[in-house]
């Protein structure tokens, strides 16, 4: 059983548009992560959700909204996306609790291209 | 103070060599040093994990070896093998604030 799934796997879009990426867990896990990771491989997070409550929102764009229906989902929306978005977006998870004991679990990404 | 630095940024070792990965780090708030691997179109995996109150913590042929007063941290692999070809990538966070602080990743090649 896949413990993060992401869906999809590639997308390939072009600027301007508005898309969405899914992402579940079946860990029972409390947060939930996205990450971006760039060209040069560099992971930066961007969101983190605890319990359906937004707990990080680094400095990204407002284009950039992640929607969590429940505790085993967190969506990302983007609008308007631009070449710059054009990356690998990782979802991740793990339990709430000591960070000793509750290693990120990662999904296997999202390709994302804007042409 | 944030920061995480990781070297080399690309490595090239010889099947049953020991690869040697660094990071340093400058706040001495962090008490968790994890290093994660990804392979090629999958998302990272905790690999080995260590914690300030040792210097060393071994996993099979994966060693962390921690310098406190130093402020580093290395992953060692142990005779290196084709399949340890990855990414890896050290990070660090403090338990009251989870927020891991990634280094920028080393892509590790092991030649057979």
């Amino acid at each position: 059983d896949t413990a993060v799934s992401q869906t999809p796997k590639y997308l390939v879009t072009q600027m301007g548009n508005d898309k969405s990426i899914k992402c579940e867990q079946n860990l029972g896990h409390d947060t939930m992560y996205w990450y971006k990771q760039d060209s040069k491989k560099f992971l930066k997070i961007m969101f983190s959700y605890n319990n359906k409550e937004l707990i990080i929102n680094e400095t990204v764009p407002n284009r950039f909204s992640p929607k969590s229906p429940d505790k085993a989902h967190l969506n990302l929306h983007i609008n308007s996306l631009e070449l710059g978005d054009s990356a690998v977006y990782f979802c991740a998870s793990s339990q709430e609790g000591t960070v000793y004991n509750s290693p990120l679990h990662f999904g296997n990404g999202t390709r994302l291209t804007v042409t | 103070q944030q920061q995480v630095k990781q070297s080399p940024q690309s490595l090239i070792v010889q099947k049953g060599g020991i690869s040697i990965i660094n990071c340093a780090y400058e706040n001495t708030a962090f008490d968790y040093f994890p290093w994660y691997q990804q392979f090629p179109g999958k998302g990272p995996a905790l690999l080995i994990a260590i914690r300030p109150d040792v210097s060393e913590k071994k996993e099979g042929r994966f060693t962390i070896s921690f310098n406190k007063s130093a402020k580093q941290f290395s992953l060692h692999i142990m005779d290196s093998q084709p399949g340890d070809s990855a990414t890896y990538f050290c990070a660090a966070s403090m338990d009251s604030n989870y927020q891991l602080i990634w280094g920028a990743g080393t892509k590790l090649i092991i030649k057979p």
